[in-house]
């Protein structure tokens, strides 16, 4: 049982250089987040989606695109990365009747 | 969603017991409080939810007072491996479909 995983783990991109990171489910959850962690603070909020097919903005969506074609996958786009958005990033996903969302083991991306 | 403020850091020693408290004074009647515990380089793990009086479970037990402004995570007989950050969350129905975190509270165990 697989729970969130997170493809790739590590990344270095230049500025301005694009990407997409992968966030796949097994649990057949409806709800899957975005998140992302500076150092030693918490984790904000990017993208969610509540299904297949649907996205909504975070706290903090300015450059950044998600889709969500399949209810398994969740993936995260920056068009053109910056400096500023170096940071470790995870997905998470969670139903409406259980209080619990699982986290997957995080992205840690690097852009010089 | 209700905002929540805790202890930016706490301290402990093994074999004590640990009681981390988060503040919501703005908590909707349809919110239930939910607890997750993140280790450095992991992602957060869930500890415990409530609505109100007293959970509890294997892990933790969640306290949350009438008026459910507040709420008191303890954590008994702490070991150094529950050195780690404890977020507070507070959301409609069993599991709000914006998972918000707050800063959170490090609590550091020392031997």
């Amino acid at each position: 049982n697989a729970g969130v995983t997170q493809t790739p783990k590590f990344r270095v991109l230049k500025t301005g250089q694009s990407m997409t990171l992968l966030c796949a489910q097994d649990m057949n959850h409806e709800y899957m987040y975005w998140y992302r962690q500076d150092p030693g603070m918490g984790l904000r909020l990017i993208h969610y989606s509540v299904g297949e097919g649907t996205t909504a903005k975070g706290e903090v969506p300015d450059g950044y695109n998600v889709s969500r074609l399949k209810k398994q996958n969740f993936l995260l786009g920056l068009e053109s990365a910056a400096p500023s958005q170096t940071s470790v990033y995870f997905c998470a996903s969670d139903r409406p009747t259980i209080p619990e969302a699982f986290f997957g083991q995080g992205t840690r991306l690097t852009v010089v | 969603l209700a905002k929540t403020t805790q202890p930016i850091s706490m301290d402990s020693y093994e074999g004590q017991e640990v009681n981390i408290t988060c503040s919501h004074n703005n908590i909707a009647t349809n919110d239930y409080i939910t607890w997750y515990q993140q280790f450095p380089s992991q992602g957060p793990r869930f500890i415990i939810q409530g609505y109100k009086t007293k959970v509890t479970n294997e892990v933790a037990s969640l306290f949350i007072p009438a008026d459910r402004k507040s709420s008191t995570l303890s954590l008994p007989r702490v070991s150094l491996s529950d050195t780690a950050v404890y977020y507070c969350l507070v959301g409609d129905i069993p599991n709000t479909d914006k998972l918000i975190f707050g800063t959170g509270t490090r609590l550091q165990v020392f031997p």
